[in-house]
């Protein structure tokens, strides 16, 4: 069974940096590409950032380009999103999503909130 | 950048009946098209990629259609499980783009 545990979220100050990460299991994590997407409180989705199976291939939103950096890293099955210069438009629930072609599976998403 | 136009915003349909759900992309994205669901508190759920193909395990009242900019999403006989928001997705191009969302409601 195909699981995405992202973690990391919680209350960060404007200008403040966080970390998500997403645990990948069920699946060959290292043949796969991945995403962030994020859910503003009571808005629509936003993709985020996506990055290649073997992270050569990086692509960013414009709203996140410059201070939020995707990784990966394929011996620990695990996706992550630096986020750097948070501000209060970056309030969101952040998903991990594994990509095949579009976005098959989603994880349960972590709660970032950036408030002072 | 592509641009995706979602209508209606609200849909009220009656259990039993027939939604259509309409995506308009700001110029082609061949068949590049996904459907998703979400309901409260959940993550969102794949229904359709490729415009047409249904993802594992999505029962046969969901179907997709198109190609090209205009999309539709059919829901041929509402179950009380369906009542949800319903998001298209384009994947043709970079950035990917969602559209704003059609909420499906009880009438």
């Amino acid at each position: 069974e195909v699981q995405l545990v992202e973690s990391g979220g919680g209350l960060v100050q404007p200008g403040g940096s966080l970390r998500l990460s997403c645990a990948a299991s069920g699946f060959t994590f290292s043949s796969y590409e991945m995403n962030w997407v994020r859910q503003a409180p009571g808005k629509g989705l936003e993709w985020v950032s996506y990055i290649s199976s073997s992270g050569s291939t990086i692509y960013y939103a414009d709203s996140v380009k410059g201070r939020f950096t995707i990784s990966r890293d394929n011996a620990k099955n695990s996706l992550y999103l630096q986020m750097n210069s948070l501000r209060a438009e970056d309030t969101a629930v952040y998903y991990c999503a594994r990509d095949s072609g579009t976005t098959d599976y989603w994880g349960q998403g972590t709660l970032v909130t950036v408030s002072s | 950048e592509i641009v995706m136009t979602q209508s209606p915003a609200t849909l009220s349909v009656s259990p039993g009946e027939r939604a259509t759900l309409s995506c308009r992309a700001s110029q082609s994205v061949s068949s590049n098209l996904a459907w998703y669901q979400q309901k409260p508190g959940q993550a969102p759920r794949l229904l359709i990629y490729g415009a047409s193909t249904r993802a594992t395990g999505i029962p046969a009242r969901f179907s997709g259609s198109g190609s090209g900019t205009e999309f539709t999403l059919t829901i041929s006989s509402l179950q009380s499980e369906d009542f949800a928001v319903y998001y298209c997705q384009q994947y043709n191009n970079w950035p990917r783009a969602f559209g704003g969302g059609t909420k499906v409601e009880i009438k």
